[in-house]
């Protein structure tokens, strides 16, 4: 079965920092781009960064441009968002997902459950 | 950079056709052929109904097609099912390198 899990969400104070990470399994994980994107309470879905098969394209949306980063280890089938510098409006589900082909461009076909994060005082 | 444009919400009868608009720039829907489309239920992560403006994934209904006119994208869904409730979201690959989602569409199906 083709699956993504992703860990590491919580409660983080704010201009702290959290580590996101999405575990692949059911599909060879190293021929494919990955994605994340959150969703805040109650609103749309939002893009946060891409990277390609062999990360060697990568991509941020500007509202994190700077503070986070997306990494993959593909011997691990791992997809890692490292997120610094934390803001309120940071808080929101964010989605592990899947591209159909090994650049983040064509749509996003597999997606995880979502993992939680908080940020506030 | 702003959201791509969808109308905040649509309905339709069972047995209705609809379609949600996704508008945005020649920076992005209007120059490229990048455009997916994605059926959220509450509660749940998305679906990917549409990519490279019309095509479906296996296993996705027939119903669901998706074009493009300049720098609109339109979903249409025939044949509405009381199922087909959702909120529905459009994406463009931009000229920035990065995706761009639209605000999101709330199809009511009555």
């Amino acid at each position: 079965e083709v699956q993504l899990v992703e860990s590491g969400g919580g409660l983080v104070q704010p201009g702290r920092s959290l580590r996101l990470s999405c575990a692949a399994s059911g599909f060879t994980f190293g021929d494919y781009a990955m994605h994340w994107v959150r969703q805040a309470p109650g609103k749309g879905l939002e893009w946060v960064s891409g990277i390609s098969w062999n990360s060697g394209a990568i991509a941020y949306a500007d509202s994190v441009k700077g503070r986070f980063t997306i990494s993959r280890d593909n011997a691990k089938n791992s997809l890692y968002l490292q997120m610094y510098r934390l803001r309120a409006e940071d808080t929101a589900l964010y989605y592990c997902a899947k591209d159909k082909f090994d650049d983040f461009l064509y749509g996003m076909d597999v997606w995880g459950q979502g993992t939680t994060v908080t940020v506030s005082s | 950079q702003s959201a791509l444009t969808q109308p905040a919400s649509v309905s339709g009868s069972p047995g209705q056709s609809i379609t949600i608009s996704c508008t945005g720039t020649s920076s992005d829907v209007g120059g490229y052929n990048y455009v997916s489309w994605y059926q959220q239920r509450p509660g749940k992560a998305p679906k990917l109904l549409i990519y490279e403006v019309s095509n479906r994934p296996s296993g996705i209904s027939n119903r669901f097609s998706g074009s493009k006119s300049g720098n609109t994208a339109s979903l249409t869904i025939s044949g509405l099912q009381t199922d087909d409730e959702a909120d529905y979201y459009c994406t463009s690959y931009t000229s920035s390198a990065t995706l761009l989602f639209g605000g999101g569409t709330h199809l009511t199906v009555l």
